[in-house]
Order: structure tokens, then sequence, then C-alpha cells
């Protein structure tokens, strides 16, 4: 079973705007960890942001934010004042305390900022 | 400035050969990990390790092997490389069970012709 959902194979946003990509899981256990990372065409995997699932506030890291609504299960990463350089794939992943060692990706979605 | 080192970048393999790459972590991290990245299918768990002198399986390990003798270092073999094998790799690293910030290297191009 899929344990990370991301439905937006490819986004568009225009430079300045925001834009949101998203991510849903699967999980029974309360403990778990959502990230966000970002794959630029050089192709390394830079983290963004982190989300407890016992944290009561949405993460926030610059011009990064994750809208964590638990009871949806959706974990989707705000990107605000897209920059040219925001252009990348991005993947949602999770870690959960019955896998514990593994973190799960999803398929990621491919952002392009439009100038 | 390491961090998480993987050699080679790129490799190109005729089917049937063998090869082994490698993943060296400079965080004396415990817990170590090697992914495949697919078009479409993200990142895949082959591999992992929670501390020196242990491996386990992830996702899809047939076809490949792994060692971790020292902490800082996990190998990735292929025995009998195979176009299906064809992607790319990443090794990460994790502090520990606790730690939740996962780090990866820049990936290595493996294309079997």
């Amino acid at each position: 079973a899929q344990k990370i959902t991301q439905t937006q194979p490819g986004m568009f946003v225009q430079e300045k705007e925001a834009v949101t990509l998203d991510c849903t899981y699967d999980t029974s256990d309360p403990s778990y960890g959502l990230f966000w990372y970002k794959q630029p065409s050089s192709g390394e995997m830079i983290f963004l942001i982190y989300q407890g699932s016992y944290d009561q506030q949405n993460a926030t890291e610059g011009r990064y934010s994750l809208n964590f609504q638990k009871a949806r299960k959706s974990a989707n990463l705000v990107i605000s004042a897209s920059q040219l350089g925001d252009s990348a794939m991005y993947f949602c992943a999770m870690r959960d305390r019955k896998t514990g060692n593994q973190f799960y990706f999803g398929t990621g979605t491919s952002l392009t900022v439009i100038p | 400035n390491a961090g998480v080192t993987q050699t080679p970048k790129f490799r190109v393999l005729k089917t049937g050969q063998s090869m082994t790459l490698l993943c060296a972590q400079d965080m004396n991290h415990e817990y170590m990990y090697w992914y495949r990245q697919d078009p479409g299918m993200g990142l895949r768990l082959i591999h992992y390790s929670v501390g020196e002198g242990t491996t386990a399986k992830g996702e899809v390990p047939d076809g490949y092997n792994v060692s971790r003798l020292k902490k800082q270092n996990f190998l990735l073999g292929l025995e009998s490389a195979a176009p299906s094998q064809t992607s790319v790799y990443f090794c990460a690293s994790r502090m520990d069970r606790v730690g939740n910030t996962i780090y990866f290297g820049e990936g290595s191009w493996l294309t079997v012709v």
C-alpha cells in the first residue's frame, strides 16, 4: 500500500507567486514524522522542512511552510514568493514508529517557476 | 564539509558485470540507507543498516547485496548487473533511531547495457 501519495506530477507557478504542493500519507501509528525534500536538476536531495505528528504548530522554514492537516492526513508544502531557483523536483517523505528505520518517499512533483 | 559521499558518480556496466558503489559519511551516523530512483517511482529503499555490522532488506533488495564493515561506510554491490538496474542510486545517513533528518549523497548514475 502506498504510504505517501503525491498526485501532482508537474506544477507551474509564476515567479513571486505562492504555490502549494500536495502530499497525503497513510499510517496507523500516532507517532510519525513528515518531510519535504527538493531535488534540483543537479540531482542532490536537499532537506527543506520537517513536521512531527505531535507538533501543534505548522512547521515553517523561511519561504517554506508545511500545511499539516492531521485528520485529513495531508502535509502540503507551501512555497511563498516563488523564485526561479525553486524549479526542481519536490519529494514528500514519512517515517513512522512501526517502520522505524525506514523513510518512505512519494513519487515527486516537478515544479517549474515561470519568469 | 563532506557529509555523505558516493563513488563513483557515473558508471556504465555491461549485463552480467559486477560492481560496488561506495558510500562514506563523516557525521558518525548510525543509520545508513541505499535508495534507487526511477522515473515516476520516486525513491525506493534497497537495503539499510542500523549500525556497524548490521544490514537489512528494504522494499527492492533483489539483485543487490550490502555490507557495513565500518560505521562510516556502506557498500552496495551488484553481483550480476541487469538492464533493470539502470537507475540513479542515492546513499543516505541518519544520526540514530531518534534522529529525524536524513542526509543524502549526490547520487550515482548507473547504466547497464
